[in-house]
Order: structure tokens, then C-alpha cells, then sequence
């Protein structure tokens, strides 16, 4: 079957860095992508990774592990703003993504 | 960059009636669009996918006659909830495969748009 693990809910203080895990289990595999979600609005893209290893992109960067089917974004420099949902989503082939659960991330003061 | 606009953004509607949601891609074309459903604190979950001139294909367990898509043009596809209710209260969310690697790779998404069925 088709699996996508993240963990419900993290809690980071401003100006810390937080680490979100995504392991997954995919009958395919062409890349893998990072959202973020605000509560009632549309995801947005962060990073989408096909080859082993770190991209980094500013305070936000994302890892790939294929081999291990598993990923991770770093956040630093964390502000208020950045409390959202976190959505791992593994492009399976043929446009055929899918989402995990999300990662509800707050940030306190 | 690429837009997808999601129109209407909420609605409300009575148990029984009809909800028309439209997907519109505004400056470039969308030959395929997904349709998500994403309940509260929950994942996206794709319901059908939508193709300009042909039928939609729809995932397991979604009913094609309730969910009823259209892909008309290049640029627009819509989805009608018929018969709606309670249960079908959610958030639906649209979004286009795209090309634009540095800035949104892979999908655009709609705004979404807040059912609420009374």
C-alpha cells in the first residue's frame, strides 16, 4: 500500500530551529515534495527533491534519503509566522501524488 | 507564475441542493486538473482527476454520479456536489500540474473553497 508518516503536531520556540521528519512507502517515486498549509487556505510549495541529499533554500531547506524512503525540512530562525501545517507529498508517477497528513508546527514566543 | 482561480472561496447550502465549485487556470493551460477533499486536520485526498475533453477518472470509493466533473476547456474545470450533504462538508481544493520549477513546481493550487452543508 501507499504510506506517508509524519508526526501530528511539533511545538518550537521563535528563533529555534525545528526539524520534520516524513517517512513514506510508495508503489512509486519520482520526487517528493514540501507544503505549507495555513489553516483554511490553499498549500503552498516549498521544496521538491529527486535526488539524494540537502537543498537548502534560505531558512527552509529539505532531505532525501530514497534509499531509506525518508525526508526531512529543517526550519530556522524560526518566527510566529511560520506556525502552519507542513505537508509531506510523494509524486508517485503520472501526475499521482500523495499527501500525508500534515505536521501541525507552533511557534511560541 | 502560474494561477489557478477557485471560485466561490466559501458557500453554504441546504441538505439536498447542488454546489457548483470552478477551477479556472488564468494565464496558462491546464489540459489536467486534481480535485482534492480535505477534511479538518486531515490529508489532501485526491478525488478524481479531471481531463480537457474526456471523462474524469475517479479514485475508489468517490461516486462519480455524486461528484460530478466537467473539463471543458483548457482553462476551466468545474465540480458540482449534487444532492449534498452534511457529510460533504469540506474543504475542496483544486490544483494543475505545472512547469514553473522555481517557484512552484509540480502544482498549482486553487485557493479552495469551505462547504458547508446544512
Amino acid at each position: 500500500g501507499q504510506n506517508i508518516d509524519q508526526p501530528t503536531e511539533m511545538t518550537a520556540t521563535e528563533g529555534a530551529i525545528v526539524q520534520i521528519n516524513c517517512t513514506y512507502q510508495t508503489s512509486g517515486f519520482n520526487g517528493l515534495f514540501w507544503y505549507q498549509q495555513h489553516a483554511g487556505e490553499a498549500p503552498t510549495f516549498l521544496s521538491y527533491n529527486v535526488l539524494d541529499g540537502l537543498e537548502e533554500k534560505g531558512r527552509f531547506s529539505s532531505f532525501l534519503s530514497r534509499s531509506k524512503g525518508y525526508s526531512y525540512l529543517l526550519l530556522k530562525e524560526l518566527q510566529m509566522k511560520d506556525s502552519a501545517s507542513y505537508l509531506c507529498a510523494v509524486d508517485t508517477g503520472g501526475f499521482k501524488t500523495i499527501f500525508g497528513a500534515g505536521t501541525r508546527l507552533f511557534v511560541k514566543a | 507564475g502560474a494561477v489557478v482561480s477557485q471560485h466561490p472561496s466559501r458557500v453554504i447550502c441546504k441538505s439536498g441542493t447542488s454546489v457548483k465549485i470552478e477551477c479556472r487556470s488564468l494565464d496558462f493551460q491546464a489540459t489536467t486538473m486534481f480535485w482534492y477533499r480535505q477534511f479538518p486536520k486531515q490529508s489532501l485526498m485526491l478525488m478524481a482527476t479531471s481531463n480537457e475533453g474526456s471523462k474524469a477518472t475517479y479514485e475508489q470509493g468517490v461516486e462519480k454520479d455524486k461528484f460530478l466533473i466537467n473539463h471543458a476547456s483548457l482553462t476551466l474545470s468545474t465540480l458540482t456536489v449534487t444532492s449534498a450533504h452534511p457529510e460533504d462538508s469540506s474543504f475542496y481544493i483544486c490544483s494543475a500540474p505545472n512547469r514553473d520549477r522555481a517557484t512552484n513546481y509540480g502544482y498549482t493550487f486553487g485557493s479552495g473553497t469551505r462547504l458547508t452543508v446544512v
